[in-house]
């Protein structure tokens, strides 16, 4: 099953509202990345949150992470049509695997 | 900046046939991951490599198999495609000497298996 998944699946807004996306994961992390990826392009990373860590901000990003949950938010403010994307939350494990361990993605859409 | 490399950016096999994928990660990062995006779906995790040694292996098929090389790029070889294998390829590159390890991902690699 998979280590992260997402809530909502999908998400439509409009251009200047907030937009929240949920990811709930299963184990222990190092730390948990927020990726961002046009239909059928390439990931683009947007914010990494460590596991001591509550709270980070970057421009118009906002993460939280509750580790006693096992849950973490992406807040978009002020969306804007260009942010249209699917958004993936990515864990990196606790201990020595290396790899990421991707959620299930919303796709958001900002309409104009 | 130098990002991660990815040859060819679009390929198109037929079932049965072999397929070689090309990574080469950003300059004095150590490790390469290989991941696998099917069409809606999430990217999966196949393979890495650290200092051009295997070092977590996913959900690779046995079919597939991958190499680092001296000069720290990476291929992936596919043989025997199946029309499941169809997906875009992912590579990513990290290091180590940062204080916190960030993947950078390539363009990808989109698969065609027809």
């Amino acid at each position: 099953s998979q280590q992260g998944e997402e809530d909502p699946q999908a998400l439509s807004i409009q251009e200047g509202e907030n937009a929240t996306m949920n990811c709930s994961y299963k184990t222990s992390i190092n730390n948990l990345q927020w990726y961002r990826q046009n239909s059928g392009r390439g990931l683009v990373h947007l914010i990494l949150i460590r596991s001591n860590e509550r709270e980070k901000h970057s421009g118009r990003l906002r993460v939280t992470l509750d580790t006693s949950k096992k849950s973490s938010s992406l807040l978009i403010t002020a969306s804007r049509a260009a942010d249209t994307a699917s958004y993936f939350c990515a864990t990196l494990l606790s201990g020595s695997a290396r790899q990421l361990t991707f959620g299930s993605g919303t796709q958001l859409t900002v309409l104009p | 900046a130098a990002g991660v490399i990815q040859s060819p950016r679009h390929l198109i096999k037929e079932k049965r046939e072999t397929a070689t994928l090309k990574c080469y990660p950003i300059p004095r990062h150590d490790t390469v991951y290989w991941y696998q995006q099917g069409p809606g779906q999430d990217p999966q995790f196949l393979i890495s490599f650290y200092e051009k040694m295997q070092s977590d292996k996913g959900s690779i098929p046995d079919r597939f198999s991958a190499q680092q090389f001296s000069d720290y790029h990476s291929e992936l070889n596919m043989s025997s495609l199946e029309l499941g294998d169809s997906a875009l390829y992912f590579c990513a590159s990290s290091s180590d000497r940062g204080p916190i390890e960030t993947q950078y991902f390539g363009p990808g690699t989109r698969l065609l298996v027809l």
